[in-house]
């Protein structure tokens, strides 16, 4: 159980173009998703907190005009890279927290997004 | 906030030692930490988590040491194995709170 899937897996767009990443929790109900971003060889930077049925809340930092976050529903949250530019160029990784799951582990990761923008 | 350092970015062991991971975080009110596993171009993966009013927590062939003393965590590998080979990031989340805050990652190179 417990399983997030995020589509595309890698994704290679022109500048000035604009890209759509989806993540899934698959056998659960995710109230809130959480978006990373992962240079190469760095960790994982927290850029938003994705709530259904509200709007997300964006970490310092993170512009929210470029990266939108929708949470339509208790499944689904997906993130838009609008206007992608060569510097938007990462590695994206969205999480989903089962509030229910019982135990402190209640963050589930999606196998990433590789994005690159030519 | 909350900032977490891990004490070596790189780390080679010959196959069947033991490996030693650690990290370091600076909130005393940070209750819940956990271990993940990262292959190249994977997403993160759970190996073991440990809450705050435990020092240590064992799993199979891993186990993890929370020192709160001196906000200390680390993450022993028993008999370290090629396909143990990955990137290795603590987490941490304050009390709460269910965000986490990843440490900087260590990668751990498995020499056969």
């Amino acid at each position: 159980g417990a399983v997030v899937s995020q589509h595309p897996s890698r994704v290679i767009c022109k500048s000035g173009t604009s890209v759509k990443i989806e993540c899934r929790s698959l056998d659960f109900q995710a109230t809130t998703m959480f978006w990373y971003r992962q240079f190469p060889k760095k960790s994982l930077m927290l850029m938003a907190t994705s709530n259904e049925g509200s709007k997300a809340t964006y970490e310092q930092g993170v512009e929210k005009d470029k990266f939108l976050i929708n949470h339509a529903s208790l499944t689904l949250s997906t993130l838009t890279v609008t206007s992608a530019h060569p510097e938007d160029s990462s590695f994206y990784i969205c999480s989903a927290r089962d509030f229910r799951s019982g135990s402190y582990n209640e963050q589930f990761f999606g196998p990433g997004t590789r994005l690159t923008v030519l | 906030g909350e900032s977490v350092g891990l004490h070596l970015p790189t780390l080679s062991v010959q196959e069947g030692d033991n490996s030693i991971i650690n990290c370091a975080y600076s909130n005393s009110a940070s209750d819940y930490f956990i271990w993940y596993k990262q292959e190249s171009g994977k997403g993160p993966q759970f190996i073991i988590d440990i809450r705050s009013n435990m020092d240590k927590r064992q799993g199979q062939r891993v186990t993890v040491l929370l020192n709160k003393t001196v906000k200390h965590l680390s993450l022993q590998i028993a008999a370290t194995q090629p396909g143990d080979s990955a990137v290795y990031f603590c987490a941490v989340r304050g009390a709460g709170s269910y965000q986490l805050t990843f440490g900087k990652g260590t990668k751990l190179s498995v020499i056969p």
